[in-house]
């Protein structure tokens, strides 16, 4: 099967811009996660999704992300407006919803603000 | 409070030694990963456990349910071994925490 995919892997913009970084996660994995690593710091949550739903956002930092599972495959998440400490490797993630629950990772977003 | 301790921070090693990264957690668990993230960024599941100990080539997984703690060994390491290793755990709440890395540099 395909693996989580994220896109693009690599971006770079200027302060203030907009940004949305795009996840596919295995067909017919329900749970799609967010998570991200800021320089020198450990990965941390940002959301969960469930099919569509916002299961859980608790790990969104602030209201200038956005993220979106519109029919329940692929998922978006934007930045609007982009601040330097936003810069860092964004990472998704999917699973079943049922039985073993193994993550599979996408390889990544790494975004740079300047 | 769910959180996920990991140890050593840093490791450097000589090609061919065995080594061991730890990771212990502060209560029950659904499942412990152990991720690979390498120098481009992408991350890597190596190894999901809720029990037991599991090996994959020259990697073994363990894990003390009643300790609370994990480890990965690397036997007969390699500078292609290179990488940041991350222990995240998953709690009975679905809450997911990642241990802030082990960064191993394995030198010819």
């Amino acid at each position: 099967e395909a693996g989580v995919t994220q896109f693009p892997s690599h971006s770079v913009i200027e302060k203030g811009q907009t940004v949305t970084l795009r996840c596919d996660p295995i067909s017919g994995h329900d749970n799609l996660y967010w998570y991200r690593r800021v320089m020198g710091k450990e990965i941390k949550f940002l959301l969960h999704f469930v099919k569509e739903s916002k299961q859980d956002e608790s790990g969104m930092p602030n209201n200038r992300f956005l993220a979106e599972r519109t029919g329940g495959t692929y998922s978006t998440l934007k930045v609007q407006p982009a601040e330097l400490e936003d810069s860092g490797v964004y990472f998704c993630a999917s699973s079943r919803l049922t039985g073993d629950h193994g993550y599979t990772f996408g390889s990544g977003t790494r975004l740079t603000v300047v | 409070k769910n959180e996920v301790e990991q140890s050593p921070q840093n490791l450097t090693a000589q090609e061919g030694e065995f080594i061991t990264i730890n990771c212990s957690y502060s209560v029950g668990i659904s499942a412990l990963h152990w991720l690979q993230q390498h120098p481009g960024g992408g991350i890597v599941s190596l190894f999901m456990l809720s029990s037991g100990k599991k090996k994959h080539g020259r990697l073994i997984a363990t894990i003390n349910i009643q300790e609370k703690h994990s480890s990965l060994h690397i036997t007969a390491s390699h500078p292609r071994d290179s990488a940041v290793y991350i222990c995240a755990v998953r709690f009975y709440n679905n809450d997911m925490r990642f241990g802030a890395g082990t960064r191993l540099t394995v030198k010819p």
